[in-house]
């Protein structure tokens, strides 16, 4: 089955911790791409890369860092840097050379920081 | 400032009676818009889509519609069904590669 998985699903860290998720795609997409959501909020796009060893900031991309070594992954840092890293965070790719093809998106992890 | 528009945190419908999600843009460059639908703790699954060269985009009790003059798309959802109970996700695009902004949603509920 062809997706994206998002691990962990829950996620809980001390404040002044850095934390990584993990976001793995078997779709063969190009493009990756990292949202956050809050409550009331839109998906908020905080990095992505349409390339291996490449990737652009975002809107809300402060306090954030991302590496793309290979094409199946996308791992997200959330640094202690972030000011309010409790949210919904959520992995998608596509296909760029499909015509008006949609963001897929994994099943997202939530993240809780106390 | 929002770019993507959807004012209507929430919409009650009566099972077997239509449902219509409204969507404002401010962004004329705007030519890609998508429909997603979100249940709780998962990921959005997308619905459908339509392009600014049509007004009008059907798949099965769904349907987009887009007035590019209003700035407005609307997604048709006939017959609603309890199972169509989600937040819906209006997003929008410059040309179909463009990175997608997102509204804040609009949370359908179905009743039986």
């Amino acid at each position: 089955d062809g997706g994206i998985t998002q691990s962990p699903k829950y996620l809980f860290r001390k404040e002044g911790q850095n934390v990584t998720l993990s976001c793995e795609q078997n779709l063969n997409h190009d493009a990756m791409y990292w949202y956050r959501q809050d409550p009331g909020q839109g998906l908020r796009l905080i990095y992505y890369s349409q390339i291996v060893n490449d990737f652009q900031k975002g809107d809300i991309a402060e306090g954030y860092s991302v590496s793309r070594e290979k094409k199946e992954s996308f791992p997200l840092t959330v640094t202690s840097a972030q000011k309010n890293p409790t949210a919904f965070y959520l992995c998608a790719s596509r296909d760029l050379l499909g015509f008006n093809s949609p963001l897929h998106f994994g099943n997202g992890t939530r993240l809780t920081v106390t | 400032d929002q770019q993507v528009k959807q004012n209507s945190p929430s919409l009650s419908v009566q099972e077997g009676r239509i449902s219509i999600l409204n969507c404002d843009y401010t962004n004329s460059m705007f030519d890609y818009f998508l429909w997603y639908k979100k249940y709780p703790a998962e990921g959005p699954t997308f619905l459908i889509s339509i392009s600014s060269i049509k007004d009008k985009n059907e798949d099965g009790r769904f349907t987009v519609f887009l007035n590019k003059s209003a700035k407005h798309l609307s997604l048709h959802i006939v017959p609603s069904q309890p199972g169509d109970s989600a937040v819906y996700f209006c997003a929008a695009s410059e040309g179909s590669q463009g990175n997608l902004i997102f509204g804040k949603g609009t949370k359908l509920s179905v009743k039986p």
